[in-house]
């Protein structure tokens, strides 16, 4: 089955600077790869998502990219803000079933 | 839009009872929802796949006759846990896919379950 590696577990960022997230997906089958932010206590929220006949999306301070060839994706937030504080979670789908990499906890710093 | 709702959102029950955990899709229809299961600092491990109408399609190592799923219409969908035990404690969340939208799961706000 798939499996989802995410670096790095936890990140610390000055507020106002940037925060980037990386994950890695084995099976180059997974077609669609969302990201997910989970506060204390709540469901995850869909943040931002890509497929995969896409390399980049931007949607205000997030953007994500993707590298089908080395089965590479990444999270990049920028001019962060303390309510961006939270763990995030990548994700690869593939016929309909969707793997969670193993989370990130990112704590911005006022 | 794409707002799913779980039902209750914290439980406590005694060892041995079973405790029935509802997730709604409130403003769209969701042919198949998905059950997760959440331990503290870890991630989301899915339990089963939920379609309407059919019989719930179980991840390997989870017990089809403890966790019993039914989605009996295109916005509802319920776990039952059977029999809690402490281990059975946990983070449940409810997920649906996004009608128009494939691929695409909204989450549930999660129902914190405690057995003594």
């Amino acid at each position: 089955g798939e499996n989802v590696e995410q670096h790095p577990s936890t990140l610390s960022v000055q507020e106002g600077d940037s925060a980037v997230i990386k994950c890695t997906y084995s099976d180059s089958a997974s077609n669609y790869f969302p990201w997910y932010k989970q506060e204390l206590g709540k469901g995850p929220q869909l943040i931002i998502d890509i497929r995969s006949n896409v390399g980049e999306k931007k949607d205000q301070r997030i953007a994500v990219t993707l590298n089908k060839t080395a089965k590479h994706f990444s999270l990049h937030i920028t001019e962060t803000q303390p309510e961006d504080s939270a763990v995030y979670f990548c994700a690869a789908v593939m016929n309909e079933k969707l793997t969670f990499g193993t989370g990130t906890r990112l704590t911005i710093i006022p | 839009g794409a707002v799913v709702s779980q039902h209750p959102s914290r439980v406590i029950c005694k060892s041995g009872t079973s405790v029935k955990i509802e997730c709604r899709s409130l403003d769209f229809q969701a042919t198949t929802m998905f059950w997760y299961r959440q331990f503290p600092k870890q991630s989301l491990m899915l339990m089963a796949t939920s379609n309407e109408g059919s019989k719930a399609t179980y991840e390997q190592g989870v017990e089809k006759d403890k966790f019993l799923i039914n989605h009996a219409s295109l916005t509802l969908s319920t776990l039952t846990v059977t029999s809690a035990h402490p281990e059975d404690s946990s983070f449940y969340i409810c997920s649906a896919d996004g009608q128009g939208a494939t691929d695409t799961q909204y989450f549930g706000p999660g129902t914190r379950l405690t057995v003594l």
